[in-house]
């Protein structure tokens, strides 16, 4: 069925930077669009950012775009979050999720356990 | 304020039949597929309900989806107390170029 393992979250500053990593495993991970969505503490589920199967261009919600970057690693299973000035409003879970095919417009079919990132001073 | 709105709470007894409403608008629901997700306390969101009434391997037939212009709903019968969870629709919006979910209903079974 495939699994995804977040890590690097954590407690920064506002205005720091962090990077979040997603370990992909028990499937082909090259074919598939992956994504970002987080959730705020007692909010709903937000969509943040997909990058597609090739790695070579990525989407983002107007909240991080020019902030967050993804990337994707296909020769090493990996996907990454680049966060940059890092705002109150970003602190969440973030969930590394797999599209179900090779276009952003596929559905999330595999999700991780998710990372906890808290912005505060 | 979320662009897709749905009721932030639902409720039923059990082997009820509940429904929990999703709106949108033409640039999402009116010209994109609808998806539902459930979110179970402490695990991560399942995909519940595949473009707009297509239920994935291991869905049971109980969860079943609808759309109707720029509307959609979920529907579930027989409810049981695992069903209780969080549930979103989802769709790409055309204008934003990007997914865009509801708020969210909480679904509490009694």
């Amino acid at each position: 069925q495939g699994q995804l393992v977040e890590s690097g979250g954590g407690v920064v500053q506002p205005g720091r930077s962090l990077r979040l990593s997603c370990a992909a495993s028990g499937f082909t991970f090259r074919p598939y669009s992956m994504d970002w969505v987080r959730q705020a503490p007692g909010k709903g589920l937000e969509w943040v950012a997909a990058v597609s199967a090739d790695g070579r261009n990525g989407y983002y919600t107007d909240a991080v775009r020019g902030r967050f970057t993804t990337s994707k690693d296909n020769s090493n299973n990996a996907l990454f979050l680049q966060m940059s000035s890092l705002r109150v409003d970003d602190t969440a879970v973030y969930y590394c999720v797999r599209a179900s095919g090779s276009s952003w417009l596929d559905p999330f079919d595999i999700w991780g356990q998710g990372t906890m990132v808290t912005v505060s001073s | 304020q979320s662009v897709l709105t749905q009721p932030p709470s639902a409720s039923g007894t059990p082997g009820q039949r509940v429904t929990i409403s999703c709106s949108g608008s033409n640039s999402n629901i009116g010209s994109n597929y609808v998806y539902w997700y459930q979110h179970l306390p402490g695990t991560a969101p399942k995909l519940l309900i595949d473009r707009n009434n297509q239920r994935p391997s291991g869905v049971p037939d109980r969860f079943s989806g609808s759309k109707s212009g720029t509307s959609a709903s979920l529907a579930i019968s027989g409810l049981r107390s695992d069903d209780e969870a969080d549930y979103y629709c989802a769709s790409w919006d055309d204008s934003l170029s990007g997914w865009v979910f509801g708020g969210g209903t909480k679904l509490t079974v009694l």
